[in-house]
């Protein structure tokens, strides 16, 4: 069955970048993109940004453009999601999820990952 | 940059009929989605395509979109349908998610 396996919880300061992992089973992991959504406490969903498996062209939401990279590691089937220069507002639950893509500009999220805490305090 | 304006919260009693409205400009002219997203759960998607309801997912869900709306409905709405439900869609290759509607069953 389709999993995604996120890695642990995260304290970081003010100003450190964290790295998140998300590792996949029971599908061809080249034929689905990976996007990553965060949810900060009380907020909704935010998109934060894309990568293709299959070629790794990326994109990102543009206020965290400068920020944050993805990047895969096809041998491991592992996706993973650096953000730099960490703020307090940073704090978040960040999940990743398959992406079914339609066209360029269309597809949906049909698996999450279980959620990864990142908590940024000084 | 495109932005989804969803109702902050919804009431329905049970049994009875819920409606969601996600709104965004030509937004009939994109496909939009729907994921349900409980306390402490991962979101799941319940309306993809905006009418196509995943195997798993109940028929009382049920999804259109048209104009500038894309609207979810859940028809017999049970206790386990209280959650916050977002509509989601795309706009210049960038992912957009409306605010969140949080459904109360009462």
């Amino acid at each position: 069955q389709v999993q995604l396996v996120q890695s642990g919880a995260e304290v970081k300061k003010p100003g450190a970048s964290v790295k998140v992992s998300c590792k996949a089973s029971g599908y061809t992991f080249t034929v689905f993109g990976i996007s990553w959504v965060r949810q900060a406490p009380g907020q909704g969903l935010e998109w934060m940004g894309w990568i293709s498996t299959y070629n790794g062209n990326t994109n990102s939401a543009q206020r965290l453009q400068g920020r944050v990279t993805m990047t895969t590691d096809t041998s491991t089937k592992t996706a993973y999601m650096e953000l730099r220069s960490l703020r307090s507002d940073d704090t978040a639950v960040y999940y990743c999820a398959r992406r079914v893509v339609i066209s360029s500009n269309s597809g949906y999220f049909d698996y999450w990952g279980q959620g990864t805490l990142v908590t940024v305090s000084s | 940059s495109y932005g989804l304006t969803q109702p902050p919260s919804v009431s329905v009693s049970p049994g009875q009929t819920a409606s969601i409205s996600c709104s965004g400009d030509e937004l009939g002219d994109k496909y939009a989605c729907w994921y349900q997203h409980k306390p402490g759960q991962s979101p799941v998607l319940v309306i993809f395509q905006d009418t196509k309801r995943p195997s798993a997912i109940p028929e009382r869900f049920s999804g259109s979109n048209s104009g500038n709306t894309a609207t979810l409905t859940i028809s017999g709405t049970q206790a386990m349908d209280e959650a916050d439900y977002y509509c989601q869609a795309w706009d210049s290759n960038m992912g957009v998610f409306g605010g969140g509607t949080k459904l109360t069953v009462l």
